[in-house]
């Protein structure tokens, strides 16, 4: 079957400039993820959804992040005022139930770079 | 806290030898344990996971894992690499409880092989 996709793959933006970012999960996962992927800070999580519930948004490093899930499947995550440092990976993630025992599937990322 | 430590950042094998890559993870509580592979340009992909029971696990493509809680280590091992190898793996951890569900990852080891 179709696994997670996003797009763009790859996003090429000026400074202050407001991007979105769009992932599809696989179909019937009730779980969806966000992830950070840079050269120096490695993996970090951002954003956690689980069905209905508030999403985990603990790992967002400013108010700048945003994400939201509509109609429990897709995603949009969306960097306001975009700085240099957002520079990086994008992953999304999805799984069948959630919480951290469960097996998360990956997309293959929008590589974001700030001018 | 909870973390993943990978210790090597970069390691060099030759072609048809063996492998092990380490993982350390403090957590406290019981561990849900993944590893994780990412050729270039790719996503994630699941190799192993460790949840309970028998602590050798095995995975895909040859590998294998083994969870020592004695020593908070869940290593990576392959009896014999191929060139296809090559490519970063990364050790996590399933975070839980509440509204948690991210797994943490280790800063990767990148796997270069050798003909």
């Amino acid at each position: 079957g179709a696994g997670v996709s996003q797009s763009p793959s790859n996003k090429v933006t000026e400074k202050g400039k407001d991007v979105e970012l769009r992932c599809d999960p696989i179909s019937g996962h009730t779980a969806l993820y966000w992830y950070r992927q840079s050269l120096g800070q490695g993996l970090e999580f951002l954003i956690y959804f689980q069905g209905n519930s508030a999403p985990d948004k603990s790992g967002l490093p400013s108010d700048r992040f945003s994400a939201e899930r509509t109609g429990g499947s897709v995603s949009t995550l969306t960097i306001q005022r975009t700085q240099q440092e957002d520079s990086a990976v994008y992953l999304c993630a999805s799984s069948r139930r959630g919480g951290g025992i469960d097996t998360q599937y990956f997309g293959p990322g929008t590589r974001l770079t700030v001018l | 806290a909870q973390s993943v430590t990978q210790p090597d950042i970069h390691i060099t094998v030759s072609e048809g030898a063996s492998l092990e890559l380490r993982c350390n993870y403090s957590y406290g509580a019981t561990p849900y344990l993944f590893w994780y592979v990412q050729s270039p340009g790719q996503g994630l992909q699941l190799l192993l996971k460790y949840f309970s029971g028998d602590t050798l696990v095995q995975g895909i493509k040859g590998f294998e894992a083994e969870f020592k809680r004695s020593q908070s280590s869940f290593n990576l091992r392959k009896p014999s690499v191929h060139w296809s190898d090559a490519a970063e793996y990364f050790c996590a951890v399933g975070s839980y409880g509440g509204s948690q569900g991210n797994l943490i990852f280790g800063k990767g080891t990148k796997l270069s092989v050798k003909p």
